[in-house]
């Protein structure tokens, strides 16, 4: 199925440093969210966006709606050694079966 | 509140057996229930979606006959992986989505190991 665009594969910061990632889609989705798993576990939501153009902030965390509907992005800043995972980028568009589209992750490792 | 467990967390079974695979939402209804398989490294792929009191919508290529899921009431979805074999063996994610909600809520995943 159709997989959203996230990039790098993994990404390694120092504590204390701010980090920004990406999500692009050739689709228009009407939701955009962004999820955070850790090893052994599954998807924690960490923020959702429901607008085009909406900034939505969470914490440390302030993710974007893209104007187009075709991306997303999702900073954080201050990075901590907690912060180290996987982030995945959704989106979704409205109806009754709406399902949910992944992106592949970025594993981030934040160095103390 | 929206808290989604899974049982077991993890199972090691012998080829050709079955397992079951239980999904509860524990502070919430929720009529529709999703279940993922996550390989190593890799993003979650859908199986099927499944609505409290009917059949559920399996994902191309995903055999409804060897993955039998059931959503018998609003806080309960199995997933039973049949006559499992080695290749079987991957971390399978539920969610569900609340009756009166939109967001979708995971579960902590079981890890499946097929001998």
């Amino acid at each position: 199925g159709q997989q959203l665009n996230q990039s790098p594969q993994s990404m390694f910061i120092q504590e204390g440093e701010d980090v920004s990632m990406n999500c692009t889609s050739s689709s228009i989705f009407n939701t955009w969210l962004w999820y955070k798993q850790d090893p052994g576990e599954g998807p924690v939501l960490l923020i959702a966006l429901y607008k085009a153009g909406e900034l939505t902030s969470n914490g440390r965390l302030t993710a974007q709606f893209g104007i187009t509907r075709k991306d997303s992005f999702l900073n954080i800043s201050a990075s901590i050694p907690s912060d180290v995972g996987i982030y995945f980028c959704a989106g979704r568009n409205t109806g009754a079966n709406s399902k949910l589209t992944f992106g592949k992750g970025i594993t981030l490792s934040v160095r103390p | 509140g929206a808290v989604v467990s899974q049982h077991p967390s993890w199972v090691i079974c012998k080829s050709g057996t079955s397992v079951k695979i239980e999904c509860r939402s524990l502070d919430f209804q929720a009529t529709t229930m999703f279940w993922y398989r996550q390989f190593p490294k890799q993003s979650l792929m859908l199986m099927a979606t499944s609505n409290e009191g009917s059949k559920a919508t399996y994902e191309q290529g995903v055999e409804k006959d060897k993955f039998l899921i059931n959503h018998a009431s609003l806080t309960l979805s199995t997933l039973t992986v049949t006559s499992a074999h080695p290749e079987d063996s991957s971390f399978y994610i539920c969610s569900a989505r609340a009756s009166s909600g939109y967001e979708q809520f995971f579960g902590p995943g079981t890890r499946l190991t097929v001998l």
